[in-house]
């Protein structure tokens, strides 16, 4: 089983630049997230969607958009990237309901310079 | 927002040694999740508590959720070199159940 799967691993962007970053899954989970990581933050809600069609916002949204235009991805844009937004970035998704089994991804390295 | 504080930020143990580590909150969770995160890698739930007081166990390690709710705690004993990496403590708060808080994480290094 492929799980939940990030594309890209790595990027690396220019300031102003925009990109998409994918998550599939493969569990025909309701409910997907975005987060991202920190050193010293632990991991930070950026958006969540529970089902296709539908998008929330989470703790740190600004400056991201996403899409959930079919049940199995998830995806996260950056219109006008900025160094801030430089960090590791992960997607989960998990089961609807109560179960608390994220399963996450391997993530994807952004830097932005 | 919620927060998680978690300690020790770091740790360095000799191999076959107990390791202690406890989240705090300000506020109350529902449920408290501990995690294991390896270097390249997304974080891996090892145990989920969903009662207040609840201790449970899976294999070497052992979590509790506190009598408070506010806190929880992670054991693990005679630790080994693959217990390397970081660990989370999560939390899931009442009504917030999309928002899951993460702790800033303990990062185990172990000398053999």
């Amino acid at each position: 089983n492929a799980g939940v799967t990030q594309t890209p691993k790595f990027r690396v962007l220019k300031t102003g630049q925009s990109m998409t970053l994918l998550c599939a899954q493969d569990m025909n989970h309701e409910y997907m997230y975005w987060y991202r990581q920190d050193p010293g933050m632990g991991l930070r809600l950026i958006h969540y969607s529970v089902g296709e069609g539908t998008t929330a916002k989470g703790e740190v949204p600004d400056g991201y958009n996403v899409s959930r235009l079919k049940k199995q991805n998830f995806l996260l844009g950056l219109e006008s990237a900025a160094p801030s937004q430089t960090s590791v970035y992960f997607c989960a998704s998990r089961q609807q309901g109560t179960s608390p089994s994220y399963t996450f991804g391997s993530g994807t390295r952004l830097t932005v310079v | 927002g919620q927060q998680l504080n978690q300690s020790p930020q770091s740790m360095f143990i000799q191999e076959g040694e107990d390791v202690s580590m406890n989240c705090t909150s300000s506020s109350i969770f529902n449920t408290w999740l501990w995690y294991k995160q390896d270097p390249g890698e997304g974080p891996v739930l090892l145990i989920a508590l969903y009662k207040a007081g609840e201790l449970t166990s899976n294999g070497r390690l052992t979590a509790q959720f506190g009598t408070t709710r506010k806190d929880s705690f992670l054991n693990i004993s005679a630790s080994i070199p693959s217990d390397v990496g970081i660990y989370f403590c999560a939390g899931i708060p009442p009504r917030g159940a999309q928002k899951l808080v993460f702790g800033q994480g303990t990062r185990l290094t172990i000398n053999p």
